[in-house]
Order: structure tokens, then sequence, then C-alpha cells
């Protein structure tokens, strides 16, 4: 079946610092790659996605390249802010493992959290 | 952007008792949604998938006469702990999805917290 492994956390940067947030998964065929960001009290939103290998997903200063050889979709951001602290979820749906209706299979989230 | 919104946000029960928690997509109507439980420091663990009009889709492990899920509506899906116990306290999370594609975006509620006494 599908899987998703995140780096583990947490993660604590200044501000200013570049971020990398690995994510590594497990599907047959072609996914779909997701990483979702879930703010203090909040729920999760839609960060950044692609669809297909090679596609860079951007949002928000960051982004993530979906590399189908080495089965990645790193996040990344050049320069963080205090106002990016929260907890950080890649995810996947679809391939050829038969997940219907989009389903999300998640990574175990990582928590930045990025000091003045 | 699409706004999903659940109720209640917090809720605190007794041993035994049930409790509903309702999902609602507000501004746009959602053929398939999902409910998904999170433990503390824990990824998303998804638990069913509905979709408006026919039966939920439970995963493996998840029992289906526990976790009660009706999507009675395009907009309203609502999951029903029966005989909740401490061990089903934990933070509840639906999702909606205006389509059935595999990269439709799905939008997230907020999420509500339980606590079984």
């Amino acid at each position: 079946g599908n899987s998703v492994t995140q780096m583990e956390g947490p993660v604590t940067l200044s501000e200013e610092a570049f971020l990398t947030i690995n994510c590594t998964y497990t599907a047959t065929g072609y996914p779909s790659l997701f990483w979702y960001v879930q703010y203090p009290g909040e729920g999760l939103q839609l960060l950044l996605k692609a669809t297909k290998a090679d596609d860079k997903g951007s949002n928000k200063g960051f982004e993530a390249t979906y590399r189908k050889e080495t089965t990645s979709f790193h996040l990344e951001k050049g320069s963080v802010q205090v106002s990016d602290s929260a907890v950080y979820f890649c995810a996947l749906s679809g391939g050829a493992g038969g997940t219907s209706y989009g389903k999300l299979t998640f990574g175990q989230g990582t928590i930045l959290t990025v000091h003045p | 952007g699409a706004v999903v919104s659940q109720h209640p946000s917090r809720v605190i029960c007794k041993s035994g008792t049930s409790v509903k928690i309702e999902c609602r997509s507000l501004d746009f109507q959602a053929t398939t949604m999902f409910w998904y439980r999170q433990f503390p420091k824990q990824s998303l663990m998804l638990m069913a998938t509905s979709n408006e009009g026919s039966k939920a889709t439970y995963e493996q492990g998840v029992e289906k006469d526990k976790f009660l899920i009706n999507h009675a509506s395009l907009t309203l899906s609502t999951l029903t702990v029966t005989s909740a116990h401490p061990e089903d306290s934990s933070f509840y999370i639906c999702s909606a999805k205006g389509g059935k594609g595999a990269t439709d975006t799905q939008y997230f509620g907020p999420g509500t917290r339980l606590t079984v006494l």
C-alpha cells in the first residue's frame, strides 16, 4: 500500500534561515503529492501540490519538486518567518494502489518552530 | 477558499454515551467527505470515506458499528461515536472535496476534540 515518511521533528530555526523538510513516499504508479500545513488551533490547509513527475509546487515562498526517481517531495523555503511556525504534513493520493476518491495518506507531520 | 466547519469544537462526555460530530461544507457541495483521527504528535489516520447518499467505506481496523457515518446531503456529514470509551478520546477531523478525482483539493475542518471520561 501507499506510505509517506517525513523527517523527524521538531525543527527549530531562526528567522530568515533556510528550511528543508524531507518527505519520501512509497506508491505504485503515479500518485499526486501534497504538502499541508496546520497552524496552531486551526485545521489543515493545502500549502502546495504536484500531480506529475518533475512538477514543482509553490506557494507563499515554499517549494517542493516531485522527484519520481528518488520518490521524494521535499519541502523548502529560502527564508522562514516566525509566522511559518506550524505543523507540516506531506501526503499523497492516487497511484496504482487504487485509492478511491482521492483519499490521502499522510506522513507523520513535522513541527516547525521559528524564533525571531 | 472553500470552508469546512465542524461542530462541536470540543466535547466531553461520560463513558458509555454517544457523541455526534457534524461536518459541513459551507460554500461548496461536497460529493465526498473523509473522517480522520489524529492522536497527539501523530499523523492523521483515515477512518472512513463517505459519499453523499451511499454507505461509508471504512478503513481496515475501524469499527463501523462504533463509528457511524452519515452523509445525508451534499453539505453535511456526521460521525457518531457510539458507546464512547476513554480510548476513543482523540482529535477528529473531517475533510470535504467537490470532485472524485485524486488531485481535487480536500478542504479540512478545524477538528473536534473528544474527551471521554
